[in-house]
């Protein structure tokens, strides 16, 4: 079982629906949760990130952290066709020498 | 406009030939990254500097890659000898640490997109 388990999709919304992304994990440990965004045959780029439990809004995105049970999600309201990619979760321990362990990644599609 | 640069973009190759993948990470980060992407296992971390270093290369099959930093502005990552199986994009990330957010936060390069007959 990997640490970290995220629904590889494809997901297909249309424009203007509100899109929840979700990752479970196994280990205790994780401290910092992000969401990284990967457009087609690019490299992914932080989209945003929290520490330990709750939430964090960012314009249209935010994210949520339930360490009680292991479950962290990613909303996007009034979702745009730019919005479609590849959403991987990520996760890691507290220590800067913690690997930041990654989800396998959804790919998104918002439908204009 | 700082960015992780990475040489070749593309790579095709027959099985058996050496690939010899570049990085140039940002200037002033001290920590590197090599992952490994594919559609079955996701992305994979393969090993990592810092301050040059090699810090953990255990998700790297040994016998046949190898990593390293010869300076600071360089990292390279060698298959000798690939084989069909190694296909997949590398990327490469390069990231501060610490650092005042401590979110370990990797800008990631490019990559390329290795093919092995």
């Amino acid at each position: 079982q990997k640490e970290v388990e995220q629904d590889p999709g494809p997901l297909s919304v249309p424009e203007g629906a509100i899109v929840s992304l979700n990752c479970t994990y196994s280990n205790s440990a994780f401290q910092y949760f992000m969401w990284y965004r990967q457009y087609s045959r690019k490299g992914p780029e932080l989209l945003m990130y929290t520490y330990s439990s709750g939430n964090k809004e960012d314009g249209r995105f935010t994210a949520q952290v339930d360490k009680s049970s292991k479950y962290i999600s990613l909303f996007i309201r009034d979702s745009q066709p730019s919005d479609s990619a590849t959403y991987l979760c990520a996760m890691k321990g507290y220590s800067s020498a913690s690997k930041i362990i990654f989800g396998s990644g959804t790919r998104l599609s918002i439908r204009p | 406009d700082a960015r992780v640069t990475q040489t070749p973009r593309h790579k095709v190759t027959e099985m058996g030939q050496e690939v010899t993948m570049r990085c140039q990470p940002i200037l002033g980060h001290n920590t590197v990254f090599w992952y490994r992407q594919t559609m079955m296992q996701g992305l994979e971390l393969l090993a990592y500097f810092r301050n040059r270093a090699p810090l953990d290369d255990s998700g790297m099959p040994k016998d046949r890659f190898s990593a390293e930093m010869p300076d600071a502005t360089l990292a390279t990552l060698k298959i000798q000898p690939s084989e069909p199986r190694d296909s997949a994009v590398y990327f490469c990330a390069s990231g501060l640490v610490p650092e005042v957010r401590a979110s370990n936060e990797q800008f990631f390069g490019p990559g390329t997109r290795l093919t092995v007959l």
